[in-house]
């Protein structure tokens, strides 16, 4: 199993603003997953995160929007870059466990953009 | 369009009553997982169901995967309050990703 931690657990954000979102893991990991979780919405894939490379994005989802860095095998950060109110969301960072085929995810971070 | 529907969306009742949630897709899929979500945490991985028909145990919660590996239902004997909770169904498709395609979950509210 693989332990994971989000900062800022939540925030309130003004609209225009841009916030870094944290997520460090206790083990080293390949590949680490950005989700997004708006209200009554399924989870949805922001982007994966590599070492070593660009992120790779899904439809819909912009790296000018939503820059990743990953200078390591356990940590990542996801920027919610010029918020607006339709931002408001839970993000959450997540890692596979390939051998148990499961995903391990943060606590997640919710952002209020007013 | 979702891929994967799930039903009730919300859910509220008194604690030691049964129920049963569903996920269902005109996909198969490979593999069918269910996650429950508390307030202010990620999701936590409950069962995997990789072969249609499969019934899996967990304590109080049933498991099923569908015969054509389309669907899967979670039945909760008994509720509890610490039942409460958001259950997600997330599917892999056959040669597809390897990454899961999650429904949008029940809300789940047992009183006391």
């Amino acid at each position: 199993s693989a332990v994971i931690s989000q900062k800022p657990s939540r925030d309130i954000c003004q609209r225009g603003t841009s916030l870094t979102i944290q997520c460090q893991v206790d083990s080293q990991v390949t590949m680490m997953f950005w989700y997004r979780q708006q209200p009554g919405q399924s989870l949805t894939l922001i982007a994966t995160a590599n070492q070593g490379s660009e992120a790779t994005y899904e439809s819909g989802f912009v790296i000018d929007k939503f820059p990743i860095s990953r200078p390591n095998l356990t940590f990542s950060t996801l920027t919610v870059s010029n918020m607006s109110p339709e931002d408001s969301s839970i993000y959450l960072c997540s890692v596979e466990d390939i051998v148990l085929g499961e995903l391990f995810f943060g606590e997640g971070s919710r952002l209020t953009v007013l | 369009t979702q891929l994967l529907e799930q039903s009730p969306q919300f859910l509220s009742i008194q604690e030691g009553e049964n129920l049963t949630v569903y996920c269902n897709s005109s996909s198969v899929f490979s593999s069918l997982q269910w996650y429950r979500q508390e307030p202010g945490e990620g999701p936590v991985l409950l069962v995997t169901v990789v072969t249609g028909g499969e019934v899996k145990k967990l304590k109080r919660l049933t498991f099923q995967f569908g015969d054509a590996r389309k669907d899967s239902s979670l039945h909760i004997t008994a509720a509890q309050p610490g039942d409460t909770g958001l259950y997600l169904c997330a599917g892999l498709r056959e040669g597809g990703s390897y990454i899961p395609t999650f429904g949008r979950g029940t809300s789940l509210i047992v009183h006391p």
